[in-house]
């Protein structure tokens, strides 16, 4: 069974750049998220869908940051500009159901973004 | 809200045992993850606890102290595949699967 497929593996931008990141969550999942991890941290979600709902985005700048899940499928989220802050690691993931404890996320490889 | 503690840094000799602590606070528990994650790759998932108690896999177990705030993940003979972080997570007080993640321990396993 494939995992959860993310691209670009790897991207650098200057600053006030757009970039966006794709992910293809695990068949079946019908939840998916987003996460960023900084260097030395733990991962911190940005958002969650519910299909192509977003049910928690509370995480999410939004004067920057937009996502979407057309089709409750494939999503993007998109950095627009980026700014030096941005440079992390986000990590789309995807679990079977929501609401139901003990529910295994499943993480993608990651999207490496480094902002100069 | 959720507050989680873990160390930051240990090492660990390789055939050893190592245990790794995690201290959390919730309101409203929703059970405990454990994830590895190597440098550069993805968090994997390790153990779920909802339990007070042990649950053993292979040369990894976990231990849960609800009444405690407490959490360890037990690493016994140790190989040197098993440097990597260790995450302690828990779900957030919406209490759907958002999880809340600890900064990590970076574990070091040296021969």
């Amino acid at each position: 069974e494939a995992g959860v497929v993310q691209s670009p593996r790897y991207k650098i931008i200057e600053k006030k750049q757009p970039v966006a990141f794709w992910c293809n969550p695990i068949s079946g999942h019908n939840t998916l998220y987003w996460y960023r991890q900084n260097l030395g941290q733990g991962p911190e979600l940005l958002i969650r869908y519910e299909n192509e709902e977003a049910v928690d985005d509370s995480q999410l700048p939004k004067d920057r940051f937009s996502a979407e899940r057309l089709k409750g499928v494939d999503s993007t989220l998109k950095i627009q500009p980026a700014e030096l802050g941005d440079s992390a690691v986000y990590l789309c993931a995807s679990s079977p159901r929501d609401g139901i404890s003990g529910n295994t996320i499943y993480f993608g490889e990651g999207s490496w973004l480094t902002v100069v | 809200g959720q507050n989680i503690d873990q160390p930051t840094e240990m090492t660990a000799t390789e055939g050893a045992i190592v245990q790794i602590n995690c201290t959390y606070q919730t309101s409203g528990f929703n059970g405990l993850f454990w994830y590895q994650q190597h440098a550069g790759e993805a968090p994997t998932f390790l153990s779920y606890n909802v339990l007070d108690g042990l649950e053993e896999k292979g040369r990894f177990s976990s231990f849960l102290s609800r009444s405690k705030g407490y959490s360890y993940l037990l690493l016994k003979e140790l190989q040197m595949k098993d440097s990597a972080s260790y995450l302690c997570a828990v779900p957030d007080q919406t209490g759907a699967n958002n999880l809340f993640f600890g900064t990590g321990t970076r574990l070091t396993v040296i021969p």
